[in-house]
Formats: structure tokens, C-alpha cells, sequence
């Protein structure tokens, strides 16, 4: 069975780092693009960057570009997302998303989230 | 950036009922345009990929049409798991936007 656990969210303040992770297991995750993908309550989904299986293409949203680094250790089925100066705009529940891989993408497999809070 | 449009924002619809959402793309995906549902405090689970076709384990009631810059989600018959937000997402060219979901809700 495919599951995706993230972790490292909490409340951090304005300015702050933190780095989020993601624990894949149930397929082979080295084989498998993946993102983040954020999601502020209430609102909508917002894509904040992906990863190709050797990690050599890495894409980025303009709103985290040159703050957060997406990166991925493939021995150990880990995913991560090291987010350095926070903005209070970056809260949101954090999501890591399995892409689906073949020619067209799309996210087959989700976590539950982490959430992210960035406050004085 | 590629800016996706969903119409309507918010449908109200009764079980048994055949729905229908659009979604607009500012410029041609062709057809790298996926489908998602979400339910409240869960995570989306992906319906439709590559415009039209049925992600494994998602119910035959549930399609996807479309290409270039317009794409529809279709849902022939309501069923009362299927009251949710529904949204698309284009990943022909990064950023890879979504729409501003659809709440399709109970008439």
C-alpha cells in the first residue's frame, strides 16, 4: 500500500525556518516525480514545487522561489522541503503528492498534510 | 503563468442528478489537465488525468473531456459521496495551477 507521512510542520514565527519531510513507502519512490503542494484554510489548492526521480529537475512556484528548497533522499524513501524565511502567507496545511508518472502527470497519492503556521 | 478558471464556483445538485463543471485554461494545455475531488479536512484524490481518462479505482460515473483550453468534468448520476469541492490542475507547463475549485453541493 502506497502511503506518503509528512512531518516538521508547526508554529513558527515570521522570518523562521523549518523543514518539512515526507516518508514514502509502497512503491518505488525513486522511480516517482513528487511535490508540494500547500493549501491555506479555506482556500485553494496551490502547487509549491516538484522533484524528478534523480532529483536533477527541480521547479519551483514564484512565491517560494529562492526560500524553500525541495529535495529528496532516494536510500531513504524521504522527501523534503526546507523552508527558510517564512512569510505569514506561507501558512497552510502542506501536502506531499506522489505524481503519477508516464507521460501525463497528475497527483495519484496524497499524505494528510502538515500544517504550516507562520505568526508573531 | 497559466491561469485556470472554474465555472461555477459553487453548484448545488440532488442525488441522482447529472452535473456538470467547466473548466478554462488562459492558454492551451492540450491535454495535460487533471481532475480532483476533496472532502473536507482530507487530502484531494485525483479522478481524471490526461483530460479524459479515469484514474484506477474511480467510479464510471465520473468523466473528463476536453482539450486545449477548454475541459469539462461530468458527473452522470450524483451518488451522496460524491458532495464535495472539485478542482482542476493544468501540468502541461510549470507552475502547475490549479483552478479555484467547485463546491458542489446538496440541493
Amino acid at each position: 500500500e502506497v502511503q506518503l507521512v509528512e512531518s516538521g510542520g508547526g508554529l513558527v514565527k515570521p522570518g523562521g525556518s523549518l523543514r518539512l519531510s515526507c516518508a514514502a513507502s509502497g512503491f518505488t519512490f525513486n522511480s516517482y516525480s513528487m511535490n508540494w503542494v500547500r493549501q491555506a484554510s479555506g482556500k485553494g489548492l496551490e502547487w509549491v514545487s516538484s522533484i524528478n526521480p534523480s532529483g536533477s529537475r527541480i521547479y519551483y512556484a514564484d512565491s517560494v522561489k529562492g526560500r524553500f528548497t525541495i529535495s529528496r533522499d532516494n536510500a531513504r524513501n524521504s522527501l523534503n522541503l526546507q523552508m527558510n524565511s517564512l512569510r505569514v502567507e506561507d501558512t497552510a496545511v502542506y501536502y506531499c503528492a506522489r505524481d503519477r508518472g508516464g507521460s501525463y502527470s497528475g497527483n495519484d497519492y496524497w499524505g494528510r498534510g502538515t500544517l504550516v503556521t507562520v505568526s508573531a | 503563468d497559466i491561469q485556470m478558471t472554474q465555472s461555477p464556483s459553487s453548484l448545488s445538485a440532488s442525488v441522482g442528478d447529472r452535473v456538470t463543471i467547466t473548466c478554462r485554461a488562459s492558454q492551451s494545455v492540450t491535454t495535460y489537465l487533471n481532475w480532483y475531488q476533496q472532502k473536507p479536512g482530507k487530502a484531494p484524490k485525483l479522478l481524471i488525468y490526461a483530460a479524459s481518462s479515469l484514474q484506477s479505482g474511480v467510479p464510471s460515473r465520473f468523466s473528463g473531456s476536453g482539450s486545449g483550453t477548454d475541459f469539462t468534468l461530468t458527473i452522470s448520476s450524483l451518488q451522496p459521496e460524491d458532495f464535495a469541492t472539485y478542482c482542476c490542475q493544468q501540468t502541461y507547463i510549470t507552475p502547475y495551477t490549479f483552478g479555484q475549485g467547485t463546491d458542489l453541493e446538496v440541493k
